[in-house]
């Protein structure tokens, strides 16, 4: 285990449904990221936070929308998605928020949007 | 045009064989970071290696090397006398300091038969 857990780990969901993805690490770092994760394409960095300011926003439409109340814990809340977001979403930490660092990384949530 | 090219999407190798992944980067950054994760079938991206760009050196690791040549824009990952537990999809990543990016590769399906 690296420390870093993830939940749910599967979800399937309507388009017009609301949910939350939740990830929570436990290895005191202070930055923590969300990627989406597609077949055959790149790994996609979503978001940066960094001691629990958003650093990084990279393009992500608005029916992703993160929070993250505190160091340890970072939600990613979901709404009105459309099939093309089905992937799984990772969620990661390092010690602080340079992109240079060595991430911890959850064992992820698959989504799946009908 | 990619930044980051894994240009072997799978390779199956017979247990106890050697095997070379493949990793070529693009950067105009003088400072950058490279990176290898290894991912296996239960989700979780695990950190292998971090190598900054002004070291050359090449890397071993028990059954693991790593050869960065910078000649070549390659950061090529070798695993000497393969074993099944090392079937998993390994990311390549470029880490730019000055622009604090992150970059994947689509990553290489390596699948050792016993």
């Amino acid at each position: 285990e690296t420390g870093v857990t993830q939940t749910p780990r599967h979800l399937v969901m309507g388009m017009t449904n609301k949910k939350s993805l939740k990830c929570e690490q436990h290895l005191g770092h202070n930055a923590m990221y969300w990627y989406k994760q597609s077949a055959k394409k790149p790994l996609e960095l979503m978001f940066v936070y960094s001691l629990e300011e958003r650093v990084e926003n990279n393009s992500v439409p608005s029916r992703f929308s993160p929070e993250c109340p505190n160091s340890s814990h970072l939600f990613l809340h979901l709404h009105t998605l459309q099939p093309e977001d089905s992937a799984l979403y990772l969620c990661a930490s390092s010690q602080d928020g340079g992109l240079y660092n060595e991430q911890f990384f959850g064992p992820g949530t698959r989504l799946t949007v009908l | 045009a990619q930044k980051v090219t894994q240009a072997q999407t799978e390779i199956s190798v017979v247990e106890k064989e050697d095997v070379t992944l493949d990793c070529v980067y693009e950067t105009r950054d003088t400072t950058y970071y490279l990176f290898w994760y290894k991912q296996p079938p239960s989700g979780e991206l695990v950190f292998l290696i971090r190598r900054n760009s002004f070291d050359e050196q090449n890397e071993i690791s028990g059954r693991y090397s790593w050869n960065f040549q910078k000649s070549t824009s390659s950061f090529n990952f070798t695993i000497t006398a393969s074993q099944v537990v090392d079937s998993a999809v390994y990311f390549c990543a470029l880490s730019e300091a000055g622009a604090n990016n992150l970059f994947f590769g689509t990553g290489t399906r390596l699948t050792v038969i016993p």
